[in-house]
């Protein structure tokens, strides 16, 4: 069975501190995972997947197959990084995807 | 705004009676996705449909239904036997990228 752990329901930060938002998985093959983004009024949107390995928006997330753990960090927080986040793995081809239950990142000014 | 159409954006039932919610893809996307997101649990996906004429359970699939006969088109029913239907409905489709085109949702609520 396959599973996405986000420890954080909610995670308050000031401007300019750094953001770490935790993922933890359980999967038994390679999983794919994904970063997802829920603005205010906004549909439910990719942010990010560990195989381009890029940086959007400043955030970045590394896949640690020892740690089981896939975290969305940015170094400096701005205002508009206030949203809902969610984890998301899946196993490969078209298979089910399973998110976890999100943390919300609040940037206070 | 265009890609994946969820109808209707709210929609009102009482007790024991069925509902539709229509979701409607033109990316020419084979595989489509019901989620259920409610606050503090995420989404949790209900059925899940890989290609036309087929499709599998979730993981919260009781006293739902769907059906697959077209490409562009996924409808999910919500029963009576659903305990708890009130809640924000979310359709999805993927590419071969795997990568998750949502829809605006269709927001249900029991009477």
């Amino acid at each position: 069975a396959q599973r996405v752990t986000q420890p954080e329901k909610l995670l308050s930060v000031f401007k300019g501190a750094p953001v770490e938002l935790k993922c933890n998985y359980s999967y038994s093959g390679s999983p794919e995972l994904f970063w997802y983004v829920q603005y205010s009024r906004q549909r439910l949107q990719l942010l990010l997947r560990h195989i381009s390995r890029e940086s959007i928006k400043g955030f970045t997330a590394d896949l640690n197959k020892g740690e089981t753990s896939f975290h969305l960090k940015k170094p400096f927080a701005q205002e508009e990084d206030s949203a809902m986040y969610y984890c998301a793995l899946n196993g490969g081809g078209y298979q089910k995807v399973t998110f976890g239950t999100g943390t919300k990142l609040q940037v206070i000014p | 705004d265009g890609g994946i159409t969820q109808s209707p954006k709210y929609l009102f039932r009482k007790e024991g009676q069925n509902v539709t919610l229509s979701c409607e893809q033109n990316l020419n996307h084979d595989a489509m996705y019901w989620y259920r997101q409610d606050p503090g649990q995420g989404l949790r996906l209900i059925y899940y449909s890989q290609i036309v004429n087929d499709f599998q359970k979730g993981d919260i699939a009781e006293g739902y239904s769907v059906s697959r006969e077209k490409k562009e088109s996924f409808p999910l029913t919500v029963t009576s036997a659903q305990k708890n239907p009130t809640a924000f409905y979310l359709c999805a489709t993927t590419s071969g990228a795997n990568v998750l085109t949502f829809g605006a949702g269709s927001r249900l609520t029991v009477l």
